[in-house]
């Protein structure tokens, strides 16, 4: 299974840009890069997806290099409920073999 | 409206005593997960099914069963054989079987303590 590290906390300030960074080394060819975002007692909810280059939402932007063995997560203009943890997940959640996998999260804390 | 729901929110239960947690999804999707997720920690998956009769054991199985009898509904059973039980369980769903990006809808959870 690809194993992500991400780091396990950041702090910002409301406002601020927020990029939180992702290392996949052991990407395999099929595997998308997946973020959810997780509030205390409540399930993750689905973030943002890419296979390559850069995507983006109304929530976030994610930039993914080319060699895709790493991925950053962009939160522009972040506010105090943007305060959760953020989970980098990587996987083909269609292979029974390689499963989409948690790992600790980083989680960012926005101060006023 | 369509969604995945989980009850109940809060279960308590006595040593030694079996207890079964609901999954159910409209959201007419082939696949559903079970995570555990343990204070402070990433979530961690527990049984996964990819269609209606079929499941398959994830990273902690151990004292836990499921079924798939309905696509719409993914029950959980934690056994007596789960040493450690107490935990916030989350319930997943997501559209469909083969090829390309596959987001994985979650329940509000169910936290379940042991007493």
């Amino acid at each position: 299974l690809a194993k992500t590290t991400q780091p396990i906390s950041m702090d910002s300030y409301e406002g601020q840009e927020v990029n939180i960074t992702c290392s996949h080394n052991n990407i395999a060819t099929n595997d998308y890069i997946t973020w959810y975002q997780q509030f205390p007692s409540q399930g993750p909810r689905f973030i943002i997806q890419g296979y390559k280059t850069k995507v983006t939402n109304e929530v976030a932007s994610l930039f993914i290099p080319a060699d895709r063995k790493s991925s950053t997560l962009s939160l522009p203009r972040v506010s105090l409920s943007d305060t959760a943890v953020y989970y980098c997940l990587v996987g083909d959640n269609n292979n029974a073999g390689n499963m989409l996998t948690f790992g600790g999260g980083t989680r960012l804390m926005v101060k006023p | 409206d369509g969604g995945i729901t989980q009850s109940p929110k809060y279960l308590f239960r006595k040593e030694g005593q079996n207890v079964t947690l609901s999954c159910e999804q409209n959201l007419n999707h082939d696949a559903m997960y079970w995570y555990r997720q343990d204070p402070g920690q990433g979530l961690r998956l527990i049984y996964y099914s990819q269609i209606v009769n079929d499941f398959q054991k994830g990273d902690i199985a151990e004292g836990y069963s499921v079924s798939r009898e309905k696509k719409e509904s993914f029950p959980l059973t934690v056994t007596s054989a789960q040493k450690n039980p107490t935990a916030f369980y989350l319930c997943a769903s997501s559209p469909h079987l083969a090829g390309g990006p596959n987001e994985q809808f979650f329940g509000p959870g169910t936290r379940l303590t042991v007493l």
